[in-house]
């Protein structure tokens, strides 16, 4: 069954400080990775998506993802870490021919003056 | 553009009645997806669609059900509400072929009495 864990459920950073959020997975085929985040009373946004094109992935707001198939990682990073990141961000996996996402439980990320 | 709504975006019932939640989106996608969201658990798949009239069961069906006579609506009924069905309610819909990213509705915040 495929699973992704993100850890830590909640990551402290300053602003301007570097952003590093961690998502395993667990696969024995090539996956789809998704990074989504979700402000408070919204739904999930999508920020980036790895689709065995390039191992590292761009996404919005200055986010990057870098897919380590030996490590079975896509860790999330930024710079520079600015008061507006605050949000609860969520990791996903599906694979080709599987209808459904499988969701991480969630880091949230507060960021600090 | 509206994309994907979901309506009431509130909602208060009693134990016992019976509560519709509606999805709506007008990208045409053939995926339409209902999650809850709770403290500690992250995102829970309720049940799916692939087009209408096909639905399947995600990972906690109990207590709800779901149809789909229209491509663009997928609505989610609690039969008999109960307690623990007090939760955030996410719709989400995907295009058939892709990269398999799911867009995600506002969501409905239900509260059961």
């Amino acid at each position: 069954a495929q699973s992704v864990t993100q850890l830590g459920s909640h990551v402290s950073v300053s602003e301007g400080a570097l952003v590093l959020l961690r998502c395993n997975y667990s696969s024995s085929v090539p996956p789809y990775l998704f990074w989504y985040v979700q402000y408070p009373n919204q739904g999930l946004q999508l920020l980036l998506k790895y689709t065995s094109a390039a191992t590292l992935v761009k996404g919005i707001n200055g986010f990057e993802a870098e897919f380590k198939k030996s490590e079975t990682s896509f860790h999330l990073t930024k710079p520079s870490a600015h008061m507006s990141d605050a949000a609860e961000y969520f990791c996903a996996v599906s694979y080709s021919g599987y209808s459904t996402l499988t969701f991480g439980k969630g880091t949230m990320l507060l960021v600090s003056p | 553009d509206a994309g994907i709504t979901q309506s009431p975006r509130y909602k208060i019932t009693e134990t016992g009645r019976q509560v519709t939640l509606m999805c709506h989106q007008t990208w045409s996608h053939s995926y339409m997806f209902w999650y809850r969201q709770d403290l500690g658990h992250g995102l829970r798949l309720i049940y799916y669609s692939a087009a209408a009239d096909i639905t399947d069961k995600g990972e906690v069906p109990d207590g709800y059900v779901v149809s789909r006579s229209k491509t663009e609506n997928f609505p989610l009924t609690l039969e008999s509400a109960t307690r623990s069905q007090t939760s955030v309610y996410f719709c989400a819909s995907r295009p058939r072929t892709g990269a398999y990213e799911q867009y995600f509705g506002p969501g409905t915040r239900l509260t059961v009495t």
